[in-house]
């Protein structure tokens, strides 16, 4: 346990559908963020939250939204997405804010498989 | 373009072997390099480097960051079939909130 955790564990959707994913950490941390984990692909960071505040997005379809309503609780939100994006959605939470300063802590994450 | 590129991408030793897993990257304004293991989702920090030559140390683990060489190494000594996972190298910059990854060293220890 990390302290992070992620729900769903597992959600299969078809392309028109609306689904969102929820992160939840218990550490106090200031800075949340998102990442996706495709098979035989680098781990891809998407958001970055520092207090609350969206600072980096790294060239994310818009069919993915975020939302941060406070500091410990981070949103996936899924819209109309395309079969390749059929992953492993990783949240990770810091104490500071700035990656490469601090060490992350991940949530177990949510197995995403689009039809 | 920054890049982590890690090697081997696979391996499998028997159990007690000692492993050596290569990280080498090319990234602009380097601030640090972050060693994870990932054994079934969430990935678990292991080191942070951020000085060259500096050894940090953990139990049978242990890593050392090269910056003029741009490459860090992750030496698992006596390893235990409890060290198979997926360990993940990454790169953070100065600046910006930036991290890269390399793909991952997948381990298998045999017993």
């Amino acid at each position: 346990e990390t302290g992070v955790t992620q729900t769903p564990r597992h959600l299969v959707m078809g392309m028109t559908n609306k689904k969102s994913l929820k992160c939840e950490q218990h550490l106090g941390h200031n800075a949340m963020y998102w990442y996706k984990q495709s098979a035989k692909k680098p781990l891809e960071l998407m958001f970055v939250y520092n207090f609350k505040e969206q600072t980096e997005n790294n060239s994310v379809p818009s069919r993915f939204s975020p939302e941060c309503p406070n500091s410990s609780h981070l949103f996936l939100h899924l819209h109309t997405l395309q079969p390749e994006d059929s992953a492993l959605y990783l949240c990770a939470s810091s104490h500071g804010t700035g990656l490469a300063d601090n060490e992350q802590f991940f949530g177990p994450g949510t197995r995403l498989t689009v039809l | 373009e920054d890049k982590v590129v890690q090697s081997p991408l696979s391996l499998v030793v028997h159990e007690g072997d000692t492993v050596t897993l290569n990280c080498s990257y090319e990234v602009t304004n380097f601030r640090s390099l972050l060693w994870y293991k990932q054994e079934k989702k969430a990935p678990t920090f292991l080191f942070m480097l951020t000085s060259s030559g500096i050894e940090k140390k953990s139990g049978r683990l242990s890593s050392i960051l090269d910056k003029k060489e741009l490459f860090s190494i992750l030496n698992i000594t006596a390893t235990q079939t409890g060290d198979s996972a997926i360990y993940l190298c990454a790169v953070g910059g100065w600046g910006d909130d930036k991290i890269i990854f390399g793909k991952g060293t997948r381990l298998h220890i045999l017993p």
